[in-house]
């Protein structure tokens, strides 16, 4: 059974400070990787995706890939509350259809 | 941009009939569209994969012949929930991915189904 998992949360964290996300993926062939952003009640928007392994930036988010470690991670840097959602984490091998969604962890920033 | 639209957002509808659930893609064409199901306090669960003018490959458990399930063009996919229960009360959301060659699907706004 190929599997993503995470942390389901909450994960805590001030407002300005870091949050950091994690995901780890069962399947060693995957190849991409996607977090999207779900508000209660709404369907998930995408972030970011990354393929290769290390770090991607786009503006206050990178998403970090570890392929020998089978790991997958998100920091959202300067945390505004506006970022308190569910975080899901979205990954696969090859073959486009076998993407598979990690149970989302959900992060609460406070003011 | 790459948006996807969804038709209804909303559905209300009573126990035994059936429920047609649109999904487009607005501004680009989709190869494939997917199709999930999210319950309450959980994660999104691939209910069918769907390419143009093909028949649509469900995942295990999901019944064909209840969730029916038609992409006659490039833009548009249909989701009909056939002699709908309560049961079936959940989150619709569809996605829909370019061409091949890239893995980011973009997804619906959703369809919230209550049956009654």
């Amino acid at each position: 059974q190929k599997e993503v998992e995470q942390n389901s949360g909450p994960l805590s964290v001030p407002e300005g400070a870091i949050a950091s996300l994690n995901c780890t993926y069962s399947d060693r062939g995957s190849q991409s990787f996607f977090w999207y952003r779900q508000y209660s009640g709404k369907s998930p928007e995408l972030i970011m995706s990354i393929y290769s392994n290390g770090d991607k930036e786009d503006g206050r988010f990178t998403a970090q890939l570890n392929k020998a470690s089978q790991y997958v991670s998100l920091l959202i840097r300067d945390s505004q509350p506006s970022d308190s959602a569910t975080y899901l984490c979205f990954g696969g091998s090859g073959g486009y259809n076998k993407l598979i969604f990690g149970a989302g962890t959900r992060l609460a920033v406070h003011p | 941009g790459a948006v996807v639209s969804q038709h209804p957002s909303w559905v209300i509808c009573k126990s035994g009939t059936s429920v047609k659930i649109e999904c487009r893609s607005l501004d680009f064409q989709a190869t494939t569209m997917f199709w999930y199901r999210q319950f309450p306090k959980q994660s999104l669960m691939l209910m069918a994969t769907s390419n143009e003018g093909s028949k649509a490959t469900y995942e295990q458990g999901v019944e064909k012949d209840k969730f029916l399930i038609n992409h006659a063009s490039l833009t548009l996919s249909t989701l009909t929930v056939t002699s709908a229960h309560p049961e079936d009360s959940s989150f619709y959301i569809c996605s829909a991915r370019r061409a091949a060659s890239t893995d980011t699907q973009y997804f619906g706004p959703g369809t919230r189904l209550t049956v009654l």
